[in-house]
């Protein structure tokens, strides 16, 4: 199988704050990591693509500095939303890859309110 | 550049009756194309791909994909739907060039399988 993982599900936080978002690839090596954002009623937009040791590559109009991507080993990325607001509440769903692999394997998700 | 349209953003069927969720694409270069399931709250589940070989693919739940390359299309069907079908399904489609490629997605279509 290849089961990947998120944690949080859920988190509720205050404005201004930040929230760290965990994907983990159970039992494979994750060379090529994805973060999607979700919004109600729309497709997977996908926010950024990062390689294990190598810094992410952002899709145009996403903010690096807001979200902040780190791809440390070959079974975990994390992306930090750092001081979240209203707006950034959304589902952040994460996805993973095998080394030249086309098929992406996707995290249950992480819904996140801003309050 | 790629895109991918799914005109059906919801499709009602009775249990038991067959159903097609439409799927059309369109590239300047070879693909591959997937189907993915997202039931309430979850992440996205691969239901189905096709890389090459023969153009009708199946899953194990019954529902099976033909690629179309003349129409450009990725169909999707099942001849008997159930309770549990219900869920929302996204075409995707990425270029045919080994290794990891961009996937682009559909906006989706709502399965809402009636009793």
């Amino acid at each position: 199988g290849a089961v990947v993982s998120q944690h949080p599900s859920r988190v509720i936080c205050k404005s201004g704050t930040s929230v760290k978002i965990e994907c983990r690839s159970l039992d494979f090596q994750a060379t090529t990591m994805f973060w999607y954002r979700q919004f109600p009623k729309k497709s997977l937009m996908l926010m950024a693509t990062s390689n294990e040791g190598s810094k992410a590559t952002y899709e145009q109009g996403v903010e690096k500095d807001k979200f902040l991507i780190n791809h440390a080993s070959l079974t975990l990325s994390t992306l930090t939303v750092t001081s979240a607001h209203p707006e950034d509440s959304s589902f952040y769903i994460c996805s993973a890859s095998r080394r030249n692999q086309e098929t992406q394997y996707f995290g249950p998700g992480t819904r996140l309110l801003v309050l | 550049a790629q895109s991918v349209t799914q005109l059906d953003s919801q499709v009602p069927v009775f249990e038991e009756a067959p159903v097609e969720l439409r799927c059309n694409y369109s590239s300047s270069v070879s693909v591959y194309l997937f189907w993915y399931v997202q039931y309430p709250n979850q992440g996205l589940q691969l239901l189905l791909k096709y890389l090459s070989g023969s153009t009708l693919v199946e899953s194990i739940n019954g529902f099976e994909a033909e690629f179309n390359k003349s129409q450009t299309s990725f169909h999707l069907r099942k001849p008997s739907v159930h309770i549990s079908d219900t869920a929302e399904y996204f075409c995707a489609v990425s270029p045919n060039s080994g290794g990891y490629q961009k996937v682009t997605f559909g906006t989706g279509t709502k399965l809402q399988v009636i009793p």
